[in-house]
């Protein structure tokens, strides 16, 4: 069963405007932390943001933001004021609780373009 | 931050050979490091899971004597493609993560192409 689900697979966004990428997941630990990762066409992926599971507060990382909403099961990423640079794959992932160790369970992705 | 680095970045070989790729924690020892393959425009798949010392964990499917792992020291993880195949052309990348909770570190990815 899918655990991380990335309904956008292209998101497009005019430059200085904000943009939301969605993302639910679904797990029945009540332990589990999520992530999100932006990787450019070079392909490295690159941290961004991370919510876990019990923090009180919606996490934010300067223009990034997650909107976390616990009984929706759903963790979007706001990014604010978008740069070209932001034109992206962006991954939602979950560490996943079953596993007992780091790893993680990553959504299909979402392809962001900033407009000019 | 920590770094994660990759070697090398780009690789092409012939069908047959077999290719090794390294993953390096530069500043954290890794007990534990991640293999993932990412084919075009999809989402990364973990293959699996380098533990120091030991041998390593294998995600279902994933065959374990076409993709060796040699986790031989706390910062090094090395995935080896034996024979390789042109279907093993993909995109390879490796995580870590120090010590406690907290983000996954990624390597910069190594892109394999066989001919």
């Amino acid at each position: 069963a899918q655990k991380i689900t990335q309904t956008q697979p292209g998101m497009f966004v005019q430059e200085k405007e904000a943009v939301t990428l969605d993302c639910t997941y679904d797990t029945s630990d009540p332990s589990y932390g999520l992530f999100w990762y932006k990787q450019p066409s070079s392909g490295e992926m690159i941290f961004l943001i991370y919510q876990g599971s019990y923090d009180q507060q919606n996490a934010t990382e300067g223009r990034y933001s997650l909107n976390f909403q616990k009984a929706r099961k759903s963790a979007n990423l706001v990014i604010s004021a978008s740069q070209l640079g932001d034109s992206a794959m962006y991954f939602c992932a979950m560490r996943d609780p079953q596993g007992g160790s780091e790893k993680l369970v990553f959504g299909k992705g979402t392809k962001l373009t900033v407009n000019p | 931050g920590a770094v994660v680095s990759q070697h090398p970045s780009r690789v092409i070989c012939k069908s047959g050979t077999s290719v090794k790729i390294e993953c390096r924690s530069l500043d954290f020892q890794a007990t534990t490091m991640f293999w993932y393959r990412q084919f075009p425009k999809k989402s990364l798949m973990l293959m699996a899971t380098s533990n120091e010392g030991s041998k390593a964990t294998y995600e279902q499917g994933v065959e374990k004597d076409k993709f060796l792992i040699n986790h031989a020291s706390l910062t090094l993880s090395t995935l080896t493609v034996t024979s390789a195949h042109p279907e093993d052309s993909s995109f390879y990348i490796c995580s870590a993560s120090p010590p406690g909770p907290g983000e996954l570190f990624f390597g910069e990815g190594s892109r394999l192409t066989v001919l």
